[in-house]
């Protein structure tokens, strides 16, 4: 039972344009999202998160969007860089004291020079 | 850097074999967390402790353990090797009630 859906498993990009990874999800007791970076042989890198109560975050070029009532959020880069290519991981949690992180499949996302 | 330790970076081994994981958290963090890629899963919770005691378990196999010494630095423990057990294992950490989540380097096991 796939809670967190990453429907893309990728993305190309042209450099310069917006990245727009999308991330569904099932469980409605979710209480806080995040997205991680993951590039080859090195742990997930926290990106950025939201919490339930929000349906917007920024930091940077990144922006995470929450729509509860239709389970999904998205993280959008812009503008879109080269050293953004990576498998980016879209994950839940739940409230205080169930912190552990269900994960998405990810989307692998490539930038075009 | 996250500042999340993990050794050894690659461990090859034999089916039923016994091998440890290491995992140092953050200076600070008493929340630890065991995650394992496979490469036909994503990233699965394992388990969860916090200052010393079990606070979570995930899908985590009877033949796996593990357990947070008063250092903080946390051990997982695998037995009875299989193949199937061959992935990748990450070890985060979080302050405490904290959702963000920070991740070592990870352990790639192959069991041959």
């Amino acid at each position: 039972d796939q809670q967190v859906k990453q429907n893309s498993p990728s993305l190309s990009v042209q450099e310069g344009r917006i990245s727009i990874l999308n991330c569904d999800y099932t469980n409605s007791m979710f209480d806080y999202f995040l997205w991680y970076k993951k590039y080859p042989a090195e742990g997930p890198t926290f990106l950025i998160s939201i919490s339930s109560i929000k349906d917007k975050n920024e930091d940077g070029r990144f922006t995470v969007f929450l729509n509860k009532s239709a389970k999904h959020l998205s993280l959008h880069i812009v503008p879109s860089q080269p050293g953004d290519s990576a498998v980016y991981f879209c994950a839940a949690s739940g409230s205080f004291g169930n912190e552990k992180l269900t994960f998405g499949t990810g989307t692998r996302l490539t930038i075009i020079p | 850097d996250s500042g999340v330790t993990q050794t050894p970076k690659h461990l090859i081994t034999a089916t039923g074999q016994r091998v440890t994981l290491r995992c140092s958290p953050r200076s600070g963090d008493l929340s630890v967390y065991w995650y394992q890629q496979s490469l036909d899963q994503g990233l699965q919770f394992l388990i969860q402790y916090y200052n010393g005691e079990e606070r979570a378990k995930g899908n985590i196999l009877e033949r796996f353990s593990a357990q947070q010494f008063p250092d903080l630095h946390s051990e997982l423990n695998l037995s009875s090797l299989e193949l199937g057990d061959s992935a990748l294992y990450f070890c985060a950490s979080s302050v405490r009630g904290a959702h963000e989540q920070f991740f070592g380097p990870g352990t790639r096991l192959t069991v041959l």
